[in-house]
């Protein structure tokens, strides 16, 4: 069974940098089926895609267009985790974060696993 | 960029109808869709994938279909545990994935 477990401070101050790490269990960040995931949900509700990343002989990283400038995720396969980087942030930035599995299965990605969410609030 | 839209954007029903919740991409979706259900205070939980797979566990009543840019999701029997929010997703091949914007089903 894989289980996702997020980490990091719920409340961070616009211009600065929001960090969340996600602990995998039962699964390998190194798994060449899957991609690993940040996703996020507005107060209003709507779900956005952040980014992936996955290895496939080497690692990729692909990001939500409109944050590329801001995103940054990265493995860690000492620890079999990865995380979220999200620069310079604004109130606009304030969301439930998710981390979640993507599994590849030939035909097309799908999230089977998630997190548990973190809120976190961007405000002075 | 490719958009996806879902109607209604909320439904009331009976226990024991049909429900039937429909997405539209702007774009022919070559990769297949997936539909998630999420209640409040939790992650989303797939449901349909692959267009019309059904994840293990998940009872039979939930269905899906559809190919190019109309897609359906069904409750063949509603029942109250499944007064949720319910979301499409894809993936194109500009490797973005997009959810639809919800739709919210509750009990009349």
């Amino acid at each position: 069974q894989v289980q996702l477990q997020q980490s990091g401070p719920g409340l961070v101050k616009p211009s600065q940098t929001l960090s969340l790490n996600c602990d995998i269990s039962g699964d390998s960040v190194s798994n060449k089926t899957a991609a690993w995931n940040w996703i996020r949900q507005s107060p209003s509700g709507g779900l956005e895609w952040l980014g992936r990343t996955f290895y496939m002989s080497k690692w990729f990283r692909d990001y939500q267009l409109s944050l590329k400038s801001r995103l940054t995720i990265n493995p860690d396969t000492s620890k079999n985790q990865f995380s979220l980087q999200l620069r310079s942030v604004t109130p606009e930035d304030t969301a439930i974060y998710y981390c979640a599995r993507a599994y590849f299965d030939g035909s097309g990605y799908y999230f089977d696993y998630w997190g548990q969410g973190a809120l976190v609030t961007v405000s002075s | 960029d490719l958009q996806m839209t879902q109607s209604p954007s909320s439904l009331s029903a009976s226990v024991g109808d049909r429900v039937t919740i429909t997405c539209q991409a702007t774009q022919d979706i070559i990769n297949y869709l997936n539909w998630y259900q999420q209640k409040p205070g939790k992650a989303p939980k797939l449901l349909i994938y692959d267009t019309s797979k059904l994840e293990t566990g998940v009872p039979s009543r939930f269905s899906g279909s559809g190919s190019g840019t109309n897609f359906t999701f069904t409750i063949s029997s509603l029942q109250p545990e499944d007064v949720a929010t319910y979301y499409c997703q894809q993936y194109d091949n500009l490797l973005q994935f997009t959810f639809g914007p919800g739709t919210r089903v509750d009990i009349k």
